[in-house]
Parts: C-alpha cells; sequence; structure tokens
C-alpha cells in the first residue's frame, strides 16, 4: 500500500468555521507533511512531523493548527481562514531520510468564503 | 542553499514525439533529485528519482532522467508522447531530510 489518503476532497468553509482536515498512511512513515498549493503554483512547505513531533514549522499562521495524533494520523485544523487561505491543500508522507521519496496524497481542495 | 530551476514554463509537443523537461539544481552536498506529475487537481505522482547511484534513471510511464553532475542538469525525457501525458511536471531536489525543494513546474501540452 503507497497511498496516502486525504478526507474531504473538497471543502468550503466560512471564516467563522472551524473545519478540520485529515491525512492517512499505512507505510511505516515516520515523517508527515502539509503543503499547500495554489493555482499554477509548486507546492509551499507548511508543517513537518517526525516521529510524531512538530519538526519544521515554515512560519504558518496560528488559524492552522497541526495534530499528529499517532504516526500514521495528520490532520491540520482550521480556524478564522481568509479568502486567500483557498488552496489545495496537500499531505505527504516519506522515510525521512536524506534521500527517499515523498509520497502525496490526492489533496483537500479547499474554498474559503 | 539548494534550489531548482525548471528551464520552460510551458512545453508543447505532438503526439508520438519526443519529450524533454528541463530541469537544473544548485546543491551543496550530493543531492536526490526526483520529478513529479501533476494532472489537474490531483495529487503528485512520483515518475522517478536519482539517489547516486545510476546516473540513468529510469521512471513510470516511459519516462527517463540522466543526471550529469557536470552540467548540474536532471532533464526529464520520453521518446513518444501520449496524450495522457499532458499535466503539470515539477523537478524536486532534497539534500537534507525531510526538505523537497520544488522547481516552478513546467506544463506539459500534447497536440493530437
Amino acid at each position: 500500500d503507497t497511498e496516502v489518503t486525504q478526507t474531504p476532497k473538497h471543502l468550503v468553509m466560512g471564516m467563522t468555521n472551524k473545519k478540520s482536515l485529515k491525512c492517512e498512511q499505512h507505510m511505516g512513515h515516520r515523517a508527515m507533511y502539509w503543503y499547500k498549493q495554489k493555482a499554477k503554483k509548486p507546492p509551499e512547505l507548511m508543517f513537518v512531523y517526525s516521529y510524531e513531533k512538530l519538526s519544521i514549522n515554515e512560519s504558518v499562521p496560528s488559524r492552522f493548527s497541526p495534530e499528529c495524533p499517532n504516526s500514521s494520523l495528520l490532520n491540520l485544523h482550521l480556524h478564522a481562514l481568509q479568502p486567500e487561505d483557498s488552496a489545495l491543500y496537500l499531505c505527504a508522507s516519506s522515510q525521512g531520510g536524506e534521500d527517499t521519496e515523498a509520497f502525496f496524497g490526492q489533496g483537500t481542495r479547499l474554498t474559503v468564503v | 542553499a539548494q534550489s531548482v530551476t525548471q528551464l520552460d514554463s510551458h512545453v508543447s509537443v505532438s503526439e508520438g514525439t519526443p519529450v524533454l523537461l528541463r530541469c537544473n539544481y544548485s546543491s551543496s552536498y550530493s543531492p536526490s533529485l526526483f520529478w513529479y506529475v501533476q494532472h489537474p487537481n490531483k495529487g503528485l505522482q512520483l515518475l522517478l528519482k536519482y539517489t547516486s547511484a545510476a546516473t540513468l534513471v529510469k521512471g513510470i510511464n516511459g519516462f527517463e532522467a540522466e543526471f550529469k553532475k557536470s552540467e548540474t542538469s536532471f532533464h526529464l525525457t520520453k521518446p513518444s508522447a501520449h496524450m495522457s501525458d499532458a499535466a503539470e511536471y515539477f523537478c524536486v531536489v532534497s539534500d537534507q531530510a525531510y526538505k523537497y525543494i520544488f522547481g516552478t513546474g513546467t506544463r506539459l501540452k500534447v497536440l493530437a
């Protein structure tokens, strides 16, 4: 199984809502990532969890709150988002070594209204 | 510091003709290099990777890439384009754990 599964596939939320994005992998990977991708741009790293601990936060606003409940699950909690936060949010996982590839999920298309 | 330059933002080829997508990188160390493909509104799929073994790397769907250290290049090729190859392609470099540096992408268009 080389899949990273993200739910939901699409999400529309108001600026006062609270919602969560979910990501799951069963490849035994020890690193999990959240990326944000705007249209016609490459993915931008937001957070990295290594061995269930937050190891990288790329100065992401606090309205995005990551959580790693266990080695297979990664959540991104969303609160008080702005319309400019609308994007494709991609989850990825990797073994974590220097020469290992990342496996990406299909993404959640988020629209903030 | 590591960086990636994809030399063409758009490439158009006719179906059945060769594909060449160009990528140059810079890295302080011996990097790992990857090519990913992204179809519209989808996630990224790994096409191939170079991790200091053979310099000519074969990937999925008939793609291959050659690592040329002297030219700091990792160009992606395919002998014969198919309509289903139309997508966005990203060259990625990594020389640190957890850090994947993406190029700006090349949009491949395949003409019938």
